[in-house]
């Protein structure tokens, strides 16, 4: 199984310019998150879905994000426009269950400038 | 509000010695704990959990504590390794079907 996979692994961008993070789950896991990692707030989750269907974007910063999951193998996070304090490295993660222990990807390291 | 705190920032511990990793919460709902560790540019892995019913958990040379009544947890690694150096997130859930909430993390670095 190859696991979790996530691109790109590294993406550097000007503010304002729109940043798409592409993510592709565990064959079979029902429950997709993403998190995202700072130094200030370490993994915060933004964003989780069940069956591809959004349970709870609580924790979205603004609507400057939004998350999709059109299929089963895969889901997008997209920030438009971005912004320097968008700079952080964002994971995802998904689950056979949503309590189930979470297989991370490798994720992405965002830079806006 | 953290519902999950990880008060150390970071851990300096001698190879061989034991590493001792401090988890507090906040929520009494919180009934299955999990800590995860993550080396640099890799995503965090699953290392151990316990759920509420019991106060230990031990695998090899990690086992996890939990005291439900000061709603602590801690991870003890013994004997460190340098390959140990990570950082350790602590996590938390509920069976109410809730998703896991984690603590902001311990860089742990145990010298040879």
């Amino acid at each position: 199984d190859a696991g979790v996979i996530q691109s790109p692994r590294h993406e550097v961008t000007e503010m304002g310019q729109e940043v798409t993070l592409r993510c592709k789950p565990i064959s079979g896991h029902n429950s997709l998150f993403w998190y995202r990692q700072t130094m200030m707030r370490g993994l915060e989750l933004l964003i989780y879905f069940n069956n591809n269907v959004p349970i709870d974007d609580s924790g979205m910063p603004e609507d400057r994000f939004s998350a999709k999951m059109p299929n089963a193998s895969f889901s997008t996070l997209k920030i438009q426009p971005s912004e320097p304090r968008d700079s952080a490295v964002y994971f995802c993660a998904s689950s056979l269950t949503r309590t189930e222990k979470l297989f991370f990807g490798s994720g992405t390291q965002l830079s806006v400038l | 509000d953290q519902q999950v705190k990880q008060n150390s920032p970071s851990l300096s511990v001698q190879e061989g010695r034991i590493s001792i990793l401090n988890c507090d919460y906040t929520n009494s709902m919180f009934d299955y704990f999990l800590w995860y560790k993550k080396y640099p540019a890799e995503g965090p892995t699953f290392l151990i959990s316990i759920s509420s019913i019991k106060d230990k958990n031990e695998d090899g040379r990690f086992t996890v504590f939990l005291n439900k009544s000061a709603k602590h947890l801690s991870l003890h690694i013994v004997p460190s390794q340098p390959g140990d150096s990570a950082v350790y997130f602590c996590a938390a859930s509920w069976s109410a079907g809730n998703m896991l909430t984690f603590g902001g993390g311990t860089r742990l670095m145990v010298k040879p």
